[in-house]
């Protein structure tokens, strides 16, 4: 069966970068995602990563993927405190991408 | 544009009442999902709609189900609510594209079960 795991909590400091990661043990993802959950709020998509790839860059974010290791980082440059929130990795397992299963969420905390 | 939009906010019932929960996807969606999450978890999948027919669906009783409309809003309908049912229930709404991997979330509604 499938199950997607994080760490709990991170906190560093404003200007650093955070690193957060995640395992998977579907070997048959074919997407993987990273969302952003802020206090009583939805769900925001931040980016996402098909299986085939190593790595994916947008702005501040980079999204490594260990397909050997099933191993998916999230990786935050030069960090706000806006970024404050809590952070969701999600597989999914076909291409219609339908189906979500998310991790359990990482409470990402920058102190000023 | 609009969002995903849905309806209530909030709400709070009793045990062993029913609610129903209201979705309006993003204009031009024309499959809706819905994934409870009880608090400190991650969402976990109910059902998935496209063209009001159910294509997927989550490891939750018979006491979940969930519809959808020629104009693609969606209800989701929960009987003999439980204590454990209360959550926040979320709707999100997706193109039927091969290209696109985007699941658009609503703000969700909070549902508390006394």
């Amino acid at each position: 069966g499938e199950d997607v795991e994080q760490s709990l909590f991170l906190s560093v400091r404003e200007g650093d970068s955070s690193v957060i990661n995640c395992t998977y043990t579907d070997s048959s993802s074919t997407y993987l995602y990273w969302y952003k959950q802020e206090p009583g709020a939805g769900l925001q998509l931040l980016t996402y990563i098909f299986s085939n790839m190593d790595m994916k860059q947008d702005q501040r974010l980079t999204v490594l993927l260990n397909k050997k290791d099933k191993h998916l980082s999230l990786r935050i440059a030069d960090t706000q405190t806006g970024d404050s929130a809590i952070y969701f990795c999600a597989e999914s397992y076909n291409n219609a991408g339908n189906m979500l299963t998310f991790g359990g969420g990482t409470r990402l905390m920058v102190k000023p | 544009d609009a969002g995903v939009t849905q309806s209530p906010t909030h709400l709070i019932k009793t045990r062993g009442q029913h609610v129903t929960l209201r979705c309006s996807p993003i204009s031009g969606h024309k499959s809706v999902s819905w994934y409870q999450q009880v608090l400190g978890q991650g969402p976990q999948f109910i059902f998935q709609y496209y063209e009001k027919e159910e294509r997927g669906r989550g490891n939750f009783p018979d006491r979940f189900s969930a519809r959808q409309f020629p104009n693609y809003s969606s209800e989701l309908n929960v009987n003999a609510l439980l204590l454990g049912d209360s959550a926040l229930y979320l709707c999100a709404s997706r193109e039927e594209r091969e290209t696109s991997q985007t699941q658009y979330f609503g703000p969700g509604t909070r549902l508390l079960v006394l």
